[in-house]
């Protein structure tokens, strides 16, 4: 079955900086990579999603990379704050609503 | 708001106790999954369902099943509870095309 890596586990930046997450993951099939934020005793949120016909997408502050031949994808939080704080989750799927997550990347907005 | 409801939000089981966990899914959505969040771990699918018929599932054994009804609801039932059972469940309504709009999840204690 897939597997999807995250990295790093835990990310601490100063306000303003630039934040990146990192995930790859195994099967060939997967053509559709959502990431999630999640605050303390809350549900998983869509923060933005990509296809595997699309190498960049960019929302506001919010951006992800997808590099098929390597299946490596990204997450990119340009300018935090300290809202961004919470913990981040890549996905990736082949079809339907059979998600595998990563391991999730705690993120801490220093202000 | 993902129009996604969940019910109860908070339960407490013991070992060997059957549980229903019910799920509203948003009004038009046609495919609706169940995801297990053990404390500090990303989402686990466990099953899904599309126009009523179960379609794909997870790693999880029998004890787990499901159901979706012609009003957009469901249910997930687990038997013979486990203290590893203790977990927070989401509900994830959508279209087939892989993406999910979460429940706020029914948090299940098992003693």
């Amino acid at each position: 079955g897939e597997n999807v890596e995250q990295h790093p586990s835990t990310l601490s930046v100063q306000e303003g900086d630039s934040a990146v997450i990192k995930c790859t993951y195994s099967d060939s099939a997967s053509n559709y990579f959502p990431w999630y934020k999640q605050e303390l005793g809350k549900r998983p949120q869509l923060i933005i999603d990509i296809r595997s016909n699309v190498g960049e997408k960019k929302d506001q502050r919010i951006a992800v990379t997808l590099n098929k031949t390597a299946k490596h994808f990204s997450l990119h939080i340009t300018e935090t704050q300290p809202e961004d704080s919470a913990v981040y989750f890549c996905a990736s799927s082949g079809g339907y609503q059979k998600v595998t997550f990563g391991t999730g990347t705690k993120l801490q907005v220093i202000p | 708001e993902t129009g996604v409801t969940q019910s109860p939000t908070h339960l407490i089981k013991t070992r060997g106790q059957q549980v229903t966990l019910r799920c509203s899914s948003q009004s038009g959505h046609n495919t609706v999954s169940w995801y297990q969040q053990a404390l500090g771990q990303g989402p686990q699918f466990i099953f899904q369902y599309y126009r009523e018929e179960e379609n794909g599932r997870g790693n999880f054994p029998p004890r787990f099943s499901g159901l979706q009804f012609p009003n957009y609801s469901s249910e997930l039932n687990v038997n013979a509870l486990e203290l590893d059972d203790s977990a927070l469940y989401l509900c994830a309504s959508g279209w087939d095309t892989g993406e999910l709009f979460f429940g706020e999840g029914s948090r299940l204690t098992v003693l």
